[in-house]
């Protein structure tokens, strides 16, 4: 079963900010929230991942709120290549025997 | 340094052939993962293989597939007896076992007629 909840779809008007909400209320504290995304038909693109601390690299931001029982994932300037379906998981790193779990991820469109 | 090559792209297959999709990891990655994506729905984990050991093959079926990572070459998923309800795209993904970031292959999608 999948840890983590996140909304079936979401819409966002190109160059403005795309912010995916993730539940993950029954994290563990060794647990850290990786983001993937899947454009068509393509392979799962690694985005970004944390354990406490806000994190931000070349593609996005993660937020992780300060009990850990929820994230956001923002994309600063979304484009229309952004388009995709984007996987919120929880992981814990290091362990043997651990694979990454995908559920049904959220729908991100971008327009123009 | 190439990312992850899988092969073949496409492969076509008649009820009761065998299908053998190869993955080859990221130069020094010795972790591979095997998905399986039906159409239309989510990925969904299969099997989880180091060199020459299945860690974790809970999502493998019971019956017809299995998998292998030899010391040498690829890592192979076999498919054998195909039934249409194989026709998917298969993605194979290696890492490194330290940071558990997963690097993607473009996939080997299955077609039984």
């Amino acid at each position: 079963d999948a840890k983590t909840t996140q909304p079936p779809s979401m819409d966002c008007a190109e160059g403005r900010a795309a912010n995916l909400p993730c539940n993950h209320s029954t994290i563990s504290g060794n647990e850290y929230v990786y983001w993937y995304r899947q454009i068509h038909s393509q392979g799962p693109q690694y985005i970004i991942h944390g354990l406490k601390n806000n994190e931000t690299n070349e593609m996005a931001s993660l937020i992780i709120t300060e009990d850990r029982k929820s994230s956001t994932l923002i994309l600063p300037h979304a484009t229309l290549r952004d388009t995709a379906v984007y996987y919120c998981i929880v992981r814990v790193v290091n362990q043997a025997g651990t694979a990454l779990i995908f559920g049904k991820g959220t729908t991100l469109s971008v327009s123009s | 340094n190439a990312g992850v090559m899988q092969n073949p792209r496409h492969l076509v297959r008649r009820r009761g052939q065998e299908a053998r999709l190869r993955c080859s990891p990221m130069k020094g990655h010795s972790h591979v993962y095997w998905y399986r994506q039906l159409p239309e729905e989510g990925l969904k984990f299969m099997v989880y293989l180091q060199k020459e050991n299945i860690i974790d093959e809970s999502g493998m079926p019971k019956e017809r597939f299995s998998a292998e990572f030899p010391k040498e070459g690829p890592s192979i998923l076999r498919i054998q007896q195909v039934v249409r309800g194989d026709s998917a795209a298969y993605f194979c993904a290696s890492s490194d076992g330290n940071t558990g970031e997963l690097f993607f292959g473009e996939g080997s999608r299955l077609t039984v007629l």
